[in-house]
């Protein structure tokens, strides 16, 4: 069962504009949410996260936002740019390693 | 430079032969991780170990086989009896601190395919 889900496959916005990527979750025991920037033929890397006792947490242009009532979080890129054109994937943990869950990733694509 | 280093980046093996595919780490983390990706779905968790001699299985650990030799060394083996090898394999590691972890940190991937 999908546990994280990532309903849009594909994101296309312009550069300098707002990029807005979207996950829904089910299981109510999580409670750390990341996400996580992949390039062909890269392992993805760390972006960002935030606990489930915030509903907000920003680092430079990236914010993620949790609405744990409606079991949502998405992340906000401003300005997007085009290097940030690659793949993100959504995770989520209760905190112990084998119940890390990714979404299947969103494509971003930031045209100049 | 600290990282994670997957090899090989590509690997072609023929049906029936089973194949140890290399993950290494020098971040010192306690806990690494075996996921597999396949299109258009998330990463799904093969195995994982928390210390050396010690591993668990995931989601998807059948036809699957791993060790924990060396902190710093979590080898996979696809066996035989892994009925759809092909994918694409990513090693991770991260800290490990009571039942808590932190963010993981990916290997470059191995793209395994089996004919």
């Amino acid at each position: 069962d999908q546990q994280v889900k990532q309903n849009s496959p594909s994101l296309s916005v312009q550069e300098g504009r707002i990029s807005i990527l979207n996950c829904d979750y089910t299981n109510s025991m999580f409670d750390y949410f990341l996400w996580y920037k992949k390039y062909p033929a890269e392992g993805p890397t760390f972006l960002i996260s935030i606990s489930s006792i915030k509903d907000k947490n920003e680092d430079g242009r990236f914010t993620v936002f949790l609405n744990k009532s409606a079991k949502h979080l998405s992340l906000h890129i401003v300005p997007s740019q085009p290097g940030d054109s690659a793949v993100y994937f959504c995770a989520a943990s209760n905190g112990e390693g084998n119940d890390m869950r990714f979404g299947a990733g969103t494509r971003l694509t930031v045209k100049p | 430079d600290g990282g994670i280093t997957q090899s090989p980046k590509y690997l072609f093996r023929k049906e029936g032969q089973n194949v140890t595919l290399s993950c290494e780490q020098n971040l010192n983390h306690d806990a690494m991780y075996w996921y597999r990706q396949d299109p258009g779905q998330g990463l799904r968790l093969i195995y994982y170990s928390q210390i050396v001699n010690d591993f668990q299985k995931g989601d998807i650990a059948e036809g699957y086989s791993v060790s924990r030799e060396k902190k710093e060394s979590f080898p996979l083996t696809v066996t035989s009896a892994q009925k759809n090898p092909t994918a694409f394999y990513l090693c991770a590691s991260s800290q490990w601190i009571g039942t808590a972890t932190y963010e993981q940190y990916f290997g470059p991937g191995t793209r395994l395919t089996v004919t």
